[in-house]
C-alpha cells in the first residue's frame, strides 16, 4: 500500500515555465488537497477536491490550477511560476467519513 | 471560520525534559482535534486525535486533552528523546457541508538536545 505519492521530490525552474505536481493516492479516498509549507506560515491549503469531478478553492489558489479527473489523481499546475511559489508542497488525502489526513513525502519547489 | 493557534517556536529542551506545546482553537460547530508531526525531509503524519470534549488522546508517550471549555489541545510528554525533535502541528476537522479538509496551526519545531 503506497498510500500518498507525489512527484517530482525536488524540482527548480525558471521564471515564467510551467510545470505539474503529481499526486496519486491508491487508498480510494475522496478528498485530496494541496499545500504549501513556508517557513513562519505553517501549512497553507491551496486547492481542495471532495470527489472525481469536483475542485475549490483554498486560502491561497492564485498561480496555481487543480483538475481531479479520477479518484486517484489530484495534480497542480503552476501555470506561469514566480519566485514567491518558492516553498515545499504537500498533498494530503482523507476518506469520506474518515478524520485522519495522510501526506505525501512532499515536493520542495525553488523558482529562480 | 475556522483557525488554530499554536505557540511559537522553536522549542528547546534536554532530553528527559517535560515538554508542552499550547493549541487553542476556534471552531463553527463541533470539531474534532489532531496533533500531526513532521520529522525533518518528510510529510505530516498523525500523532493522535481526540473527538469530543474530555477524550485524552495519546501515543509513543504523548498525550493531549480535549478540552471544550478551554477550547485547547495542549501537547504533552513526560521525558521526551532526541528523536522526537520535529515540528509539530495542531489541526481541527469540522464536518460542516461533507467537508473533511482539516485546519492547521503554523507548526511548532521541537528541538531535543543529548
Amino acid at each position: 500500500n503506497a498510500g500518498v505519492t507525489q512527484t517530482p521530490k525536488f524540482q527548480v525552474l525558471k521564471t515564467g515555465q510551467s510545470m505539474t505536481l503529481q499526486c496519486a493516492q491508491d487508498m480510494n479516498h475522496e478528498y485530496m488537497s494541496w499545500y504549501r509549507q513556508d517557513p513562519g506560515m505553517g501549512l497553507r491549503l491551496i486547492h481542495y477536491s471532495v470527489g472525481a469531478g469536483i475542485t475549490d478553492q483554498g486560502e491561497v489558489p492564485n498561480g496555481y490550477n487543480v483538475s481531479r479527473s479520477t479518484t486517484e489523481d489530484f495534480p497542480l499546475r503552476l501555470l506561469s511560476a514566480a519566485p514567491s511559489q518558492t516553498s515545499v508542497y504537500f498533498c494530503a488525502s482523507t476518506r469520506t467519513g474518515g478524520e485522519v489526513a495522510f501526506f505525501g513525502q512532499g515536493t520542495r519547489l525553488t523558482v529562480v | 471560520g475556522n483557525s488554530v493557534t499554536q505557540m511559537e517556536g522553536p522549542v528547546t529542551l534536554s532530553e528527559e525534559a517535560f515538554l508542552t506545546i499550547n493549541c487553542t482553537y476556534t471552531a463553527t460547530g463541533y470539531p474534532s482535534l489532531f496533533w500531526y508531526v513532521q520529522y525533518p525531509g518528510e510529510g505530516l503524519q498523525l500523532l493522535l486525535k481526540a473527538t469530543k470534549a474530555d477524550d485524552k488522546g495519546s501515543n509513543k508517550g504523548f498525550e493531549a486533552t480535549y478540552r471544550k471549555e478551554t477550547t485547547s489541545f495542549h501537547l504533552e510528554k513526560g521525558s521526551v528523546q532526541v528523536s522526537d525533535s520535529a515540528v509539530y502541528f495542531c489541526a481541527l476537522r469540522v464536518s460542516s457541508g461533507g467537508s473533511y479538509i482539516p485546519t492547521f496551526g503554523r507548526g511548532t519545531s521541537l528541538i531535543v538536545h543529548p
